[in-house]
């Protein structure tokens, strides 16, 4: 079974630390996607990458950074943590083709 | 840009009934469509896409959805529900140039006996 795997389903971190959000593909997708969701506020997208080294900012990008070194790698990076960059965070990697996203199951991150 | 606008935010139901949820996007180019679900604590599944071809468009679990272009609409529907399908449910749609998806605010479904 294909798969998009985030490290760690619940994170509680405390304000201004680094904090590392890792997501794993086992399809060899190139493209891949970080999303960030909030009560009311849907879905929204902070960074994608279509290939190995490129990203591209989404929508929110402010206060977060990625790195893709490899291709089923990609991770999302809170430079200096805040209490409103608590949320859950979703992993997504899809191909090239449209076709729709295939989801990691999240990570709750809490900032305190 | 595309952007979806899902109209209602909550929509209760009685189980066995019929359901409907709606699904209205934006868009000066073609796009392709999705309708995703979450249920409690996980990610999101896809339960069908529009890409091309016949306008309606058959997912899992029994669901259904139409793609209106004069309209501009993609509403899922499911002509009687279960208590298992209490989730939310997010309507998103990409260019099909591009390869981001824009997600509605989404629509929590509850179904009660």
């Amino acid at each position: 079974d294909v798969k998009v795997t985030q490290s760690s389903r619940y994170l509680v971190k405390r304000t201004g630390e680094k904090v590392f959000l890792e997501c794993v593909q086992d399809m060899d997708h190139e493209n891949m996607f970080w999303y960030r969701q909030d009560p009311g506020l849907g879905l929204r997208l902070i960074y994608f990458s279509y290939d190995v080294k490129m990203k591209e900012k989404g929508d929110i990008p402010e206060g977060y950074s990625v790195s893709r070194e490899k291709k089923e790698r990609f991770s999302l990076i809170l430079e200096s943590a805040s209490t409103n960059q608590t949320s859950m965070y979703l992993c997504a990697s899809s191909r090239t083709a449209p076709g729709g996203y295939t989801f990691g199951s999240g990570t709750r991150l809490t900032v305190v | 840009a595309q952007s979806v606008t899902q109209l209602d935010s909550q929509v209760p139901v009685f189980e066995e009934a019929p359901v409907e949820l709606r699904c209205n996007y934006s868009s000066s180019v073609s796009v392709y469509l999705f309708w995703y679900v979450q249920y409690p604590n996980q990610g999101l599944q896809l339960l069908l896409k529009y890409l091309s071809g016949s306008t309606l468009v058959k997912g899992i679990n029994g669901f259904e959805a139409e793609f209106n272009k004069s309209q501009t609409s993609f509403h899922l529907r499911k002509p009687s529900v279960h208590i298992s399908d209490t989730a939310e449910y997010f309507c998103a749609v990409s260019a099909n140039s591009g390869y981001a998806l824009n997600f509605g605010k989404g629509t929590s479904l509850l179904v009660t006996p």
